[in-house]
């Protein structure tokens, strides 16, 4: 079946712009999870979803990250007044929802703020 | 503060012999870690996993070893192939109460398996 999606898969945008970063998971995973990594890094966790609302924001690094995911599947990255330190590639997963289950992930969407 | 550690950021091993990458982590609530090999564009691709209440899990050519005591695990690869060169990531969660959290992750080693 059809793996975790990412669209776009990259995004060249400027300082101070506002962009949306989309992600399709397995059908039917009610867990959905959003990761950062950096250059040099490995990912980093930023928020998790079960269903339609949040169930950890804990990663997010400030106010101007927010993420949605209104009928439970499709989740939806925002990033405001984006700055040259947002530059990343933004990975999404998902599972399917119970606590022992792994988590598959999408190819990623790469980030340039210019 | 890293809580997960992988300190060799590459290792190179000949095919055919065993590849051997090493984990630490120092958050004692730690109870499942698993195994993601990345390719490069591409997202991380899970490997294998093992829960805290085992010292071993095996699958194939892949091996992952707990070390409790020590909050260190480690992955073989035997025998290693060229596919195999990849960078590998690992991460651990913890699931106390049963909930799905998310991972932290290590910053990877870049293995590459020579002909």
């Amino acid at each position: 079946g059809a793996g975790v999606s990412q669209t776009p898969s990259n995004k060249v945008t400027e300082k101070g712009k506002y962009v949306e970063l989309r992600c399709d998971p397995i059908s039917g995973h009610t867990a959905l999870y959003w990761y950062r990594q950096s250059l040099g890094q490995g990912p980093e966790f930023l928020i998790y979803f079960q269903g339609t609302g949040a169930a950890d924001d804990s990663g997010l690094p400030n106010d101007r990250f927010f993420a949605v995911r209104p009928e439970g599947s499709v989740s939806t990255l925002k990033i405001q007044r984006t700055e040259r330190g947002d530059s990343a590639v933004y990975l999404c997963a998902s599972s399917p929802g119970t606590a022992a289950d792994t988590q598959y992930f999408g190819p990623g969407t790469r980030l340039t703020v210019l | 503060d890293q809580q997960v550690k992988q300190n060799s950021p590459s290792l190179s091993v000949q095919e055919g012999r065993i590849s051997i990458l090493n984990c630490d982590y120092t958050n004692s609530m730690f109870d499942y870690f698993l195994w993601y090999k990345k390719y490069p564009a591409e997202g991380p691709t899970f490997l294998i996993s093992i829960s805290s209440i085992k010292d071993k899990n095996e699958d194939g050519r892949f091996t992952v070893f707990l070390n409790k005591s020590a909050k260190h695990l480690s992955l073989h690869i035997v025998p290693s192939q060229p596919g195999d060169s990849a960078v590998y990531f690992c991460a651990a969660s913890a699931r106390t109460g049963g909930g799905a959290d998310g991972l932290t992750f290590g910053k990877g080693t870049h293995l590459i398996i020579q002909p």
